[in-house]
């Protein structure tokens, strides 16, 4: 199956500092992206969703100026989280779609990040 | 807008018991329906997805849902747990807008724990 690879899996950092969280579709070329936020006994929330080359589309209460997302090229995603406070802590999963699960909506997920702001 | 709930937040069984976990959604368009599983320390898996056809769908490891288009209802089951099915299981739906889809939207998990 598809693979969508995140890095890191685990970051600590400084309340104030900035985090940069990598997607990576390794095996296909991935049209649209998908960032969500799980929280501790929740579910998913979806952030923003990517596509190659345009700017990323965020949900409602999502601060487009706080988690910025690039997404330069079919295989590569980022998110930035910008003067990370420590509300910002949570569980990062990417996703990722290639052209056949556009019209099935099925999602190749990352490994997730788990970011910790002290 | 859609929407997905799931009734049972955590579930407690026994090995060798049957399992069903209810999904329902809220949009009356046509939907993609999927069964996501999460083991402890891993990423998401697809378990089982939903297009069309046959509204009963066999997934990997023994799992299989059914979807009840005019309940909304798309419930997860298994016959027989094992302890290695301990873990997070989410439905998730997205809707489809002329044959393209919109995002995929997560209901808020169901945490089984199986005992040996």
């Amino acid at each position: 199956g598809a693979v969508v690879s995140q890095h890191p899996s685990r970051v600590i950092c400084k309340s104030g500092t900035s985090v940069k969280i990598e997607c990576r579709s390794l095996d296909f070329q991935a049209t649209t992206m998908f960032w969500y936020r799980q929280f501790p006994k929740k579910s998913l929330m979806l952030m923003a969703t990517s596509n190659e080359g345009s700017k990323a589309t965020y949900e409602q209460g999502v601060e487009k100026d706080k988690f910025l997302i690039n997404h330069a090229s079919l295989t590569l995603s980022t998110l930035t989280v910008t003067s990370a406070h420590p509300e910002d802590s949570s569980f990062y999963i990417c996703s990722a779609r290639d052209w056949t699960s556009d019209i099935t909506g099925e999602l190749f997920f990352g490994e997730g990040s788990r970011l910790t702001v002290l | 807008a859609q929407s997905v709930s799931q009734h049972n937040h955590h579930v407690i069984l026994s090995e060798a018991a049957s399992l069903e976990l209810g999904c329902n959604y809220s949009y009356g368009g046509t939907v993609n329906l999927f069964w996501y599983v999460q083991y402890p320390g891993q990423h998401l898996q697809l378990l089982l997805k939903y297009f069309s056809g046959d509204p009963l769908v066999k997934g990997i490891k023994g799992f299989e849902a059914e979807f009840i288009k005019s309940k909304f209802s798309f419930n997860l089951r298994k016959p027989s747990v094992q302890w290695s099915d301990t873990a997070e299981y989410f439905c998730a739906v997205n809707a489809r807008y002329g044959g393209a889809t919109n995002k995929l939207i997560f209901g808020t998990g169901t945490l089984l724990a199986v005992q040996p």
